[in-house]
């Protein structure tokens, strides 16, 4: 059974600050996802990383993976308040294409000014 | 190009009683996956249709289940609410499995209530 894990599960941090967001997976994939969710909204996409050594970046967010170690981090640089949320990772399963995703338990980021 | 609609919005039913989600994918997209959101179990897969059959289900009760159209459209259902079928639900919209789109979008979700 695949399992994600992502820690940390709440993380309170000022702006300007940098910090990272693990989350490692059992099994084998060839997916990782990281999502977006507001407050009462649904999920909004940030990355797709499909293979080993995967690094993607979007304004103030980095994404990595590393298949070997089953370990993607994403990487927040220079806070802003904007950015509180709660950030998700997901890993598709073993089956390939758009087989169902595999959510970890979510990171509860608030970033004070 | 629109994005995923979800009919409807907002749901209250009673224990007992039986409910149907509806889901409109991106234009083009064949693939529909459904997911449960509820604080405690977070987000859960429940199942995916392609071409309209079911590919790949989770880990739920007979009581949900779903069907997709030709047009690309699914609906999900379940019968015989309990107060823990509360959630948000979820559906995602991706494009052909044999493509390189591997990307799912998310539609704004159905939040039901029972009572």
């Amino acid at each position: 059974e695949l399992k994600v894990e992502q820690n940390p599960l709440f993380l309170s941090m000022q702006e300007g600050k940098n910090y990272t967001i693990y989350c490692n997976y059992s099994t084998t994939s060839d997916r990782l996802y990281w999502y977006r969710q507001d407050p009462g909204k649904s999920l909004e996409s940030l990355f797709v990383l499909l293979s080993n050594g995967a690094v993607k970046q979007e304004g103030r967010l980095m994404a990595s993976l590393d298949t070997k170690a089953r370990l993607s981090t994403l990487h927040i640089t220079a806070a802003v308040h904007d950015l509180s949320a709660t950030y998700f990772c997901a890993v598709g399963g073993p089956g390939g294409g758009a087989d169902g995703l595999t959510f970890g338990k979510g990171t509860h980021l608030i970033i004070q000014p | 190009k629109a994005g995923v609609t979800q009919t409807p919005r907002y749901l209250i039913k009673t224990r007992g009683q039986q409910v149907t989600l509806s889901c409109s994918p991106i234009s083009g997209h064949r693939s529909v996956s459904w997911y449960q959101q509820t604080p405690g179990q977070g987000l859960q897969f429940l199942f995916e249709y392609f071409s309209e059959t079911q590919r790949n289900k989770g880990n739920f009760p007979g009581r949900f289940s779903g069907r997709q159209f030709s047009n690309s459209r699914s609906e999900m259902n379940v019968s015989t609410l309990e107060l823990g079928d509360s959630a948000l639900y979820l559906c995602a919209s991706s494009g052909d499995r044999s493509g390189s789109s591997y990307e799912q979008y998310f539609g704004p979700g159905t939040r039901l209530t029972v009572t």
